[in-house]
């Protein structure tokens, strides 16, 4: 069993549509959370960054951790054509020197 | 992407052949990692560094080799390329892994 664990997809969704992406993990010491955004043939950016449980908002895009479940969610509100790509999680323990990826989700937004 | 390069940015080479990647940083980051990305693999590790000549392995290591005598340069060696190399490679740098990674641009490798 992998430590995160992330749906492949593709999912494809129309324009204007919320987007729920997420990602389960094993490792209940993990404690600082991230998303990033990967366009074809770019390198992943990293789209947003949490501590902890809760949730973290930025725009139309809002970041959950559910620490409990060891579960973490990315939410896009209204999305567009232009957030078509593949987002990835990523979780660290505290302090170390590594990240520790899922696989990503490749999302479609159809106009 | 602002404050790391990566070059080539597109390589084909012969089985048998060595080749090095470049990556640059001008963040003055401590630490620098080499991945790789495949369908259906994701983000795989091959190697990283903590600073300065110090480096050691990540999850696929095998044939390949990295230098770090600066700072700001970190190179990734494909001692003897094969076929089974072929893919794209990211380099990162990161203050610490707290806060997440700054990736390269990639460089895409085929291996002929």
């Amino acid at each position: 069993q992998k430590e995160v664990e992330q749906d492949p997809g593709p999912l494809s969704v129309p324009e204007g549509a919320i987007v729920s992406l997420n990602c389960t993990y094993s490792n209940s010491a993990f404690q600082y959370f991230m998303w990033y955004r990967q366009y074809s043939r770019k390198g992943p950016e990293l789209l947003m960054y949490t501590y902890s449980s809760g949730n973290k908002e930025d725009g139309r895009f809002t970041a959950q951790v559910d620490k409990s479940s060891k579960y973490i969610s990315l939410f896009i509100r209204d999305s567009q054509p232009s957030d078509s790509a593949t987002y990835l999680c990523a979780m660290t323990l505290y302090n170390t020197d590594k990240l520790i990826f899922g696989t990503g989700t490749r999302l479609q937004v159809f106009p | 992407d602002a404050g790391i390069t990566q070059s080539p940015r597109h390589k084909v080479t012969e089985t048998g052949t060595p080749v090095t990647l470049r990556c640059h940083q001008t963040e003055n980051h401590r630490y620098m990692y080499w991945y790789r990305q495949d369908p259906g693999h994701g983000l795989r590790l091959i190697h990283y560094s903590y600073g300065v000549k110090d480096t050691d392995k990540g999850e696929v290591s095998d044939g390949y080799s990295v230098s770090r005598s600066k700072t700001e340069d970190f190179l990734l060696t494909l001692e003897s390329a094969t076929s089974s190399q072929t893919s794209v490679y990211f380099c990162a740098s990161a203050d610490t892994s707290n806060y997440g990674y700054t990736f390269g641009s990639g460089t895409r490798l085929t291996v002929v």
